[in-house]
């Protein structure tokens, strides 16, 4: 496709539940970005990606949140144990190269926990 | 990892009017300064941006203003139109590390 793409766009959980988020970014845009963004707030980076490789994953709060990019293309999100406070939208965003300029966003994966 | 403060939080204008939204970062590192629109329930898009060896850019009625020396930067919309309404981004990009966003700018212009 021409954009980022999410999925799912919307995802309600139970507390305690295993979720996984899905992006497929632009065609050859080698880095990948996970942001993610509350209510009123601005995003909030999670980890990037140059390649298959996590080159910059310290914005990950806590052990449950892993993600992966085994071919350098699709990239999951992965987070275990969800807590309500994991709430919020998800968003993916991929660039030609990293630090050379736009980021491209997907449209975001709504994460609901109740 | 870099601070990144934006103000004001809310804004509101009328149609025609000036707005300016301004950002200050901590580290003299960072190279890259873009600004993003992103309406209600949409992705965040890119509007402007800037680099660190330029002072000021312009596209249209939107501008962008860069003081390294102070470490801020600001976003200049002019003849504002209620289409501009929307939550605005900066953002700052540390030499190596990803885009750090700013809390962003609820921007509401009226006719």
């Amino acid at each position: 496709g021409a954009g980022v793409s999410q999925t799912p766009s919307n995802k309600v959980t139970e507390k305690g539940k295993y979720v996984e988020l899905r992006c497929d970014p632009i065609s050859g845009h080698t880095a990948l970005y996970w942001y993610r963004q509350s209510l009123g707030q601005g995003p909030e980076f999670l980890i990037y990606f140059q390649g298959t490789g996590a080159a910059d994953d310290s914005g990950l709060p806590n052990d449950r949140f892993f993600a992966v990019r085994p071919e350098g293309s699709v990239s999951t999100l992965k987070i275990q144990r969800t807590e309500r406070g994991d709430s919020a939208v998800y968003l993916c965003a991929s660039s030609y190269l990293q630090g050379t300029g736009e980021l491209f966003f997907g449209e975001g994966s709504r994460l609901t926990v109740l | 990892g870099e601070n990144v403060e934006q103000h004001p939080s809310t804004l509101s204008v009328q149609e025609g009017d000036s707005a300016v939204i301004k950002c200050t970062y901590s580290d003299s590192a960072s190279n890259y300064f873009p600004w993003y629109k992103q309406e209600l329930g949409k992705r965040p898009q890119l509007i402007i941006d800037i680099r660190s060896n330029v002072g000021e850019k312009k596209d249209q009625r939107i501008a962008v203003t860069l003081n390294k020396t102070a470490k801020h930067f600001s976003l200049h919309i002019t003849e504002t139109q209620p289409e501009d309404s929307a939550v605005y981004f900066c953002a700052v990009l540390p030499e190596g590390y990803a885009l750090n966003f700013g809390k962003g700018t609820s921007l509401l212009v009226t006719p």
